[in-house]
């Protein structure tokens, strides 16, 4: 079946603009979380979406960042007054969580984003 | 909050060999330990699992150990292959209500030679 999907896969922005990166979550999975991953480093938790509700956003590192879900499915990261030190790759997983085993994430491919 | 160490950061090792690599975590109550594979330019693939009710797992040439008495766990590939090669990471959450938000490793290069 279809995986997780990203877009855009690259973004090039210039310093102080606003970006919406977005991601399609395997159809059905409740639960979907954003990581950025730098480069060397492996991935780090921004926040978590349980349904439409952020139940976890105490990874986003400051107030530029937002994100929404509305209908439960689909998900933008949204970032204002982009700086240098935002480029990374952006990671979006979902999982199924209905049961307490039901919590392997899987992540899409990642949009990378560059601030010049 | 929980700390994930890993090791080594590069392995390389000739088609064939075996690889072996190790992850420590500082929370006691993290109880779910994935391992990823990441090729370049691509997100990380899920590979294999373990929970903390069980010590080891095997899925053909890939197994994973876990000692939550010391708290490390461990990935090992057998008959490696140059298909292999990507970065691997390990991460580990703890049930706290129902976020499981994963914790990562730094990752490890591994290097398959032919």
């Amino acid at each position: 079946g279809a995986g997780v999907s990203q877009t855009p896969s690259n973004k090039v922005t210039e310093k102080g603009k606003y970006v919406e990166l977005r991601c399609d979550p395997i159809s059905g999975h409740t639960a979907l979380y954003w990581y950025r991953q730098s480069l060397g480093q492996g991935p780090e938790f921004l926040i978590y979406f349980q349904g439409t509700g952020a139940a976890d956003d105490s990874g986003l590192p400051n107030d530029r960042f937002f994100a929404v879900r509305p209908e439960g499915s689909v998900s933008t990261l949204k970032i204002q007054r982009t700086e240098r030190g935002d480029s990374a790759v952006y990671l979006c997983a979902s999982s199924q969580e209905r049961r307490e085993l039901d919590y392997e994430q899987y992540f899409g491919p990642g949009t990378r984003l560059t601030v010049t | 909050g929980e700390n994930v160490e890993q090791h080594p950061s590069t392995l390389s090792v000739q088609e064939g060999d075996s690889a072996v690599i190790k992850c420590t975590y500082s929370d006691s109550a993290s109880n779910y330990f994935p391992w990823y594979k990441q090729e370049l330019g691509k997100g990380p693939q899920l590979i294999i699992d373990i929970r903390s009710n069980v010590g080891e797992k095997k899925d053909q040439r890939i197994a994973v150990t876990l000692n939550k008495t010391a708290k490390h766990f461990s990935l090992h590939i057998t008959e490696t292959q140059p298909e292999d090669s990507a970065v691997y990471f390990c991460a580990a959450h703890r049930d706290r209500g129902s976020n499981y938000k994963l914790t990562f490793g730094k990752g490890t290069l591994l290097t398959v030679n032919p």
